[in-house]
């Protein structure tokens, strides 16, 4: 099955300097990049997605990358502001194998501590 | 508007026990899949519920199994619990069987001891 790791683990930047996760993924089929914000308490919240026919994709400060040849897709938040501290995914799914969405494949998740 | 609601939002509960949890998806979403997080981890696919038949399935013994309602609410239930079944329990909805962009729930924390 699909296997998705992600680095670091902990990030800690300076308020308004930039932040960047990255993550590859094992399964060539894969084709849905979802990328989670989850917050203590709370559950994951989706904040940017990719599919596999787009190469990068931007919602203000958040932007998604996506490698296909080299199975790795990345998080860049710019300007990042102390709102943005949080455990953040990335997972990936084949989608579509049963005739419907697939699970997704979760990575082990990385802290982000935004410093001021 | 609702998102997704899920209850308890812990509970505790003896090794060998039975657990049901609950899932009210958001509003205009079908299909709700389970997923479990332990402590410090990604979150697990457990399975996939769509027209109230489980479609997907995830790497979980048949010890886990589910219920989809007509009014789309599901339930997760968990026999013969083991300590390792501690985890965060979410509940995602998504707004048709071919179709991402999933909600989740805040989880119900079961600890089993």
């Amino acid at each position: 099955g699909e296997n998705v790791e992600q680095h670091p683990s902990t990030l800690s930047v300076q308020e308004g300097d930039s932040a960047v996760i990255k993550c590859t993924y094992s399964d060539s089929a894969s084709n849905y990049f979802p990328w989670y914000k989850q917050e203590l308490g709370k559950g994951p919240q989706l904040i940017i997605d990719i599919r596999s026919n787009v190469g990068e994709k931007k919602d203000q400060r958040i932007a998604v990358t996506l490698n296909k040849t080299a199975k790795h897709f990345s998080l860049h938040i710019t300007e990042t502001q102390p709102e943005d501290s949080a455990v953040y995914f990335c997972a990936a799914s084949i989608g579509m194998s049963g005739g419907g969405a697939d699970g997704l494949t979760f990575g082990k998740g990385t802290h982000l501590i935004i410093q001021p | 508007d609702a998102g997704v609601t899920q209850s308890p939002t812990h509970l505790i509960k003896t090794r060998g026990q039975q657990v049901t949890l609950r899932c009210s998806p958001k509003s205009g979403h079908d299909t709700v899949s389970w997923y479990q997080q332990a402590l410090g981890q990604g979150p697990q696919f457990i399975f996939q519920y769509y027209e109230e038949e489980e479609r997907q399935r995830g790497n979980f013994p048949d010890r886990f199994s589910g219920h989809q309602f007509p009014n789309y609410s599901s339930e997760l239930n968990v026999n013969a619990l083991l300590l390792g079944d501690s985890a965060l329990y979410l509940c995602a909805s998504s707004p048709g069987y071919f179709r991402y962009g999933y909600t989740f729930g805040s989880g119900t924390r079961l600890t089993v001891v």
